[in-house]
């Protein structure tokens, strides 16, 4: 049972442009929800969360979108730049801060083309 | 402030030998987790402790896996009876004992079962 669905295996994007990768859900429990970049043989790295309670957090370049009616965020990142290129995984909990796991999607690898 | 710390980075292991992988987590965080990668899937969340406390391990398979969270010392993940299909990415995230859900993560331990 996948809960947290990423259903664009990669995406290709020129620099300078905006890149959109987006993320669905089907648990309504979820309350909180992050996006991780990850690097080959690195790590997952926190890129931005956003609580429920909000439809939209901003952090310089990173904007993520929370539509609860449609279960559905997106992460947009402008300008793009090649260094941003790696997978990018959405991923969803339950209940009050730092109560457990984390649920993931399958990733999208983003390029971004110089 | 050094990050979450986990060895060793390669383990490679031949069938029915055991694994210990180890996770040191970031200098004030008391909560630690384990997730798994296959190849070509997305992060499965595996166990979820605090100091000498399981409380959650929902993820684990049922057997030949276990996990612990000394008072002292790095938190453990073992595997006994390795079989091929534990070959996978094994990350260890930590996070504060009050915080907005954020975990950081480990470079991660890449296990091959022979």
């Amino acid at each position: 049972d996948q809960q947290v669905k990423q259903n664009s295996p990669s995406l290709s994007v020129q620099e300078g442009r905006i890149s959109i990768l987006n993320c669905d859900y089907t648990n309504s429990m979820f309350d909180y929800f992050l996006w991780y970049k990850k690097y080959p043989a690195e790590g997952p790295t926190f890129l931005i969360s956003i609580s429920s309670i909000k439809d939209k957090n901003e952090d310089g370049r990173f904007t993520v979108f929370l539509n609860k009616s449609a279960k559905h965020l997106s992460l947009h990142i402008v300008p793009s730049q090649p260094g941003d290129s790696a997978v990018y995984f959405c991923a969803a909990s339950t209940g009050s801060s730092n109560t457990g796991k984390l649920i993931f999607g399958q990733g999208t690898t983003l390029q971004v083309k110089p | 402030n050094a990050g979450v710390m986990q060895n060793p980075r390669h383990l490679v292991r031949r069938r029915g030998q055991e694994a210990r992988l180890r996770c040191s987590p970031m200098k004030g965080h008391s909560h630690v987790y384990w997730y798994r990668q296959l190849p070509e899937e997305g992060l499965k969340f595996m166990v979820y402790l605090q100091k000498e406390n399981i409380i959650d391990e929902s993820g684990m398979p049922k057997e030949r896996f276990s996990a612990e969270f000394p008072k002292e010392g790095p938190s453990i993940l073992r595997i006994q009876q390795v079989v091929r299909g534990d070959s996978a990415a094994y990350f260890c995230a930590s996070s504060p004992a009050s915080g907005r859900g954020e975990q950081y993560f480990g470079p991660g331990t890449r296990l091959t079962v022979t």
